[in-house]
């Protein structure tokens, strides 16, 4: 099948800072990925849905201003946590279509200190 | 928006007895209709999926079927094995299945095999 690769898999980062994850597609291109978060134990939460060229569109009560999504390219989508706090620790994911099937990244576990 | 509901949140099940959960979806409109195996630490993988013009689908010892009416679609283990367990969520679309789904996932089931 196909490949979505994620970077970071782990990072830890102190109050304040700001953290890049990135999505990216091996062997297809895709127009549009989606953005996920994960905590412990639970669901998936559709956070936004990153759009190549154009921007992203956010679900309610995700605020963009801190979720920054860039999509420049038909293979990369990152998602950059600005000033981060504790309550933002959590497994974010990102999946992307070939054809029918939605593939996922390994997902990155982010640890604000 | 989709409101999308599984239960159980959690099942044992003697290995080689079969394991069934249950997804109920809230948007008429819903027409595609995976199901997603998370291991531990791992990436969600697509295991089974479903359109909704059929009421069934059965991959070897993976089968879902659908209740339009009701609204509920169900995902069938047999013969477990201890490799069946992790987590599985089952999700709902509107798109058809055809590639960049918005998906909107259930909570997850935690199945356990008990060898």
């Amino acid at each position: 099948g196909a490949v979505v690769s994620q970077h970071p898999s782990r990072v830890i980062c102190k109050s304040g800072t700001s953290v890049k994850i990135e999505c990216r597609s091996l062997d297809f291109q895709a127009t549009t990925m989606f953005w996920y978060r994960q905590f412990p134990k639970q669901s998936l939460m559709l956070m936004a849905t990153s759009n190549e060229g154009s921007k992203a569109t956010y679900e309610q009560g995700v605020e963009k201003d801190k979720f920054l999504i860039n999509h420049a390219s038909l293979t990369l989508s990152t998602l950059t946590v600005t000033s981060a706090h504790p309550e933002d620790s959590s497994f974010y994911i990102c999946s992307a279509s070939e054809g029918s099937e939605a593939f996922f990244g390994q997902g990155t576990r982010l640890t604000v200190v | 928006g989709e409101n999308v509901e599984q239960h159980p949140s959690t099942l044992s099940v003697q290995e080689g007895d079969s394991a069934v959960i249950k997804c109920t979806y809230s948007d008429s409109a819903s027409n595609y209709f995976p199901w997603y195996k998370q291991e531990l630490g791992k990436r969600p993988q697509l295991i089974i999926d479903i359109r909704s013009n059929v009421g069934e689908k059965k991959d070897q010892r993976i089968a879902v079927t659908l209740n339009k009416t009701a609204k509920h679609f169900s995902l069938h283990i047999t013969e477990t094995q201890p490799e069946d367990s992790a987590v599985y969520f089952c999700a709902a679309s509107i798109g058809g299945g055809f590639g960049n789904e918005k998906l909107t996932f259930g909570t997850g089931t935690r199945l356990t095999i008990i060898p």
